[in-house]
């Protein structure tokens, strides 16, 4: 049961233009989600999140869209740069009673910034 | 140190060994996790440590998976009788508490059983 997908495994853009990953989820029970970056043989590195109360939060060239009634959020980086082609994963987590507050991954996007 | 730390790095053991794998989380975080990130795959929940809670095990693909959180700091993880598809990366994150704070990750330990 994939509570958390990624449903591109790839994305590839031009620097300088807009990058856009998506994730959906299944648990409604969800209530607040994050965005981490890979690199090669590195641990992820968290980048952004986002409470179930808000509908946008932005970090520089990050923002971070969520849409709860489509159970969907999105990454947007913009302007893309060649340093951040890496794998990127999103994973949400719920703090009520019926969840532990495990953080839930998807199975993660690699994105290639071409030059 | 500053961050979360594992050991080893790489693993390489025989089928049928028993391995452990530690985890430092970083000073102060009461919440613990283990992921694991097969060749070409997501990363998959396996153990989660909150605080004195009881530990969420629901993510152990087997029974020959466990792991031990001691005085609510350094973690283990120990696969007994390890099978090829146990090879992975294995990851090791902490947070601060349960909720809306990011978890920092560690390195990873690569293990590759042979």
């Amino acid at each position: 049961d994939q509570q958390v997908k990624q449903n591109s495994p790839s994305l590839s853009v031009q620097e300088g233009r807009i990058s856009i990953l998506n994730c959906d989820y299944t648990n409604s029970m969800f209530d607040y989600f994050l965005w981490y970056k890979k690199y090669p043989a590195e641990g992820p590195t968290f980048l952004i999140s986002i409470s179930s109360i808000k509908d946008k939060n932005e970090d520089g060239r990050f923002t971070v869209f969520l849409n709860k009634s489509a159970k969907h959020l999105s990454l947007h980086i913009v302007p893309s740069q060649p340093g951040d082609s890496a794998v990127y994963f999103c994973a949400a987590g719920g703090r009520g009673s019926s969840n532990t507050g495990k953080l839930i991954f998807g199975q993660g996007t690699t994105l290639q910034v071409k030059p | 140190g500053a961050g979360v730390s594992q050991s080893p790095s790489n693993k390489v053991t025989e089928k049928g060994k028993d391995v452990e794998l530690r985890c430092d989380p970083i000073s102060g975080h009461t919440a613990l996790y283990w992921y694991r990130q097969s060749l070409g795959q997501g990363l998959e929940f396996l153990i989660y440590f909150q605080g004195n809670s009881a530990p969420d095990k629901s993510g152990l693909p087997s029974d020959r998976f466990s792991a031990e959180r001691t005085g609510g700091s350094v973690s283990t993880l120990t696969i007994q009788r390890t099978q090829q598809e146990d090879s992975a990366v294995y990851l090791c994150a902490s947070s601060y508490r349960q909720g809306s704070t990011e978890a920092f990750f560690g390195q990873g330990t690569r293990l590759t059983v042979v």
